[in-house]
């Protein structure tokens, strides 16, 4: 069965850091562009960051850019997030998801995970 | 900044037929843009309904389409039911690695 399973969300202050997991299984993981996309309470979804296969290409949406980074150990199957200078606005439920590629060149999430929730607050 | 639109809310009776769509700020949607449509309730993670404008995903039923018209993505649901009542979202790549989602829609079956 295709999974993926989220780790690591917490309280954290402002200003503070915290890195998420997501565990991958059943698939090949390191054939697929992987996503991290977040949710604030009550509010829609968010696209906060992209990574390659390969780990060689890196995006990000620019409310995170300098202070969030996504990576990858294909070895572990394993995604990534690190939070850095964390603030009340990154309050959020984060979904770590796969990207599959249609037709040769139409990408969509077709794998989410349940979800990780990091409240930033004093 | 170009940001992706979606109607806040929509209403449907049951058994009626529903369009959602996914606009531009700046522009018009087409396929290069990728468009694809989630739905979601509440508590739950997103589930996948149609990828690359019009196809639909595994076991999603055919009371869902997707297509382009006019300027923007449409999402068209058939003979509505109670449980369609969700949130709908559409997400549109934007060029440069990035992505962006619509503010989603809250379609009320009633």
């Amino acid at each position: 069965e295709v999974q993926l399973v989220e780790s690591g969300g917490g309280l954290v202050q402002p200003g503070g850091s915290l890195r998420l997991s997501c565990a991958a299984s059943g698939f090949t993981f390191s054939s697929y562009w992987m996503t991290w996309v977040r949710q604030a309470p009550g509010k829609g979804l968010e696209w906060v960051a992209n990574i390659k296969h390969d780990g060689s290409s890196k995006y990000y949406v620019d409310s995170v850019k300098g202070r969030f980074t996504i990576s990858r150990d294909n070895a572990k199957n394993s995604l990534y997030l690190q939070m850095n200078t964390l603030r009340a606005e990154d309050t959020a439920v984060y979904y770590c998801a796969r990207w599959e590629l249609a037709m040769g060149q139409y990408y969509y999430i077709d794998v989410w995970g349940r979800g990780t929730t990091v409240t930033v607050s004093s | 900044q170009t940001v992706v639109t979606q109607e806040p809310s929509f209403s449907v009776s049951p058994g009626g037929t529903v369009t959602l769509t996914c606009g531009l700020t700046s522009g018009s949607v087409s396929t290069t843009h990728s468009p694809s449509w989630y739905r979601q309730t509440p508590g739950q993670p997103p589930r996948t309904l149609i990828y690359s404008t019009n196809a639909r995903s595994s076991g999603v039923p055919d009371r869902f389409s997707g297509s382009i018209l006019g300027n923007k993505a449409a999402l068209t649901i058939t003979g509505a039911q109670a449980d369609d009542e969700s949130n709908y979202y559409c997400v549109l790549y934007l060029g440069s690695g990035i992505w962006m989602f619509g503010g989603g829609t809250k379609l009320t079956v009633l």
